[in-house]
């Protein structure tokens, strides 16, 4: 079945370096792809999306390109903030439903 | 505007006992989902509704667990005779529509401890 595999945390970094999370799937057909942020003590928000392939997706300098050919959509920023910190979650939409990987947890010292 | 809203946002409950949980999805919003989030997971997709039927509840893990929603508006997830595996966050979000087209808004979820 369909599947999201995403790298184990905690990412631990200082304030203004370069984050890259990795995501990778599996799926039948062509899904939509996504990235969601759950700050502490919030719910679950979109951060970016994107659904064909080669599309880049961005939002709060974030950005994720999705790559048909390694099946992967890793999420990329310039320069990490201390309110950045949050989990991380790749997902993919197929049939109907969104399929979830298991998180990664980002933490940004200053 | 007023977002997705869950009730209770805390539940225990002991082993064998029936719980309600409840969902209030954003007026106008004609999909609904529910998600289950065990610890250190990402969420689960348990059901989704579009309007007052349940367009697809292949996620719900066994007979024990039922989802209604009467009125097109809020929804209701009813778990019977609860086992500890059961304990869990319990998200529920809504959109315009299909959630690949349409923005998915969550809920901030209910606590479920099976004691």
């Amino acid at each position: 079945g369909d599947s999201v595999t995403q790298m184990e945390g905690p990412v631990t970094l200082s304030e203004e370096a370069f984050l890259t999370i990795n995501c990778t799937y599996t799926a039948t057909g062509y899904p939509s792809l996504f990235w969601y942020v759950q700050y502490p003590g919030e719910g679950l928000q979109l951060l970016l999306k994107a659904t064909k392939a080669d599309d880049k997706g961005s939002n709060k300098g974030f950005e994720a390109t999705y790559r048909k050919e390694t099946t992967s959509f890793h999420l990329e920023k310039g320069s990490v903030q201390v309110s950045d910190s949050a989990v991380y979650f790749c997902a993919l939409y197929n049939t109907d439903k969104l399929i979830f990987g298991t998180g990664t947890r980002l933490q940004v010292f200053p | 505007g007023a977002g997705v809203s869950q009730t209770p946002s805390n539940k225990v409950t002991e082993k064998g006992k029936y719980v309600e949980l409840r969902c209030d999805p954003i007026s106008g919003h004609t999909a609904l989902y529910w998600y289950r989030q065990s610890l250190g997971q990402g969420p689960e997709f348990l059901i989704y509704f579009q309007g007052t039927g349940a367009a697809d509840d292949s996620g719900l893990p066994n007979d024990r667990f039922f989802a209604v929603r009467p009125e097109g508006s809020v929804s209701t997830l009813k778990i019977q005779r609860t086992e500890r595996g059961d304990s869990a966050v319990y998200l529920c979000a809504s959109s315009l529509g299909l959630a690949g087209v349409y923005e998915q808004y969550f809920g901030p979820g209910t606590r479920l401890t099976v004691t």
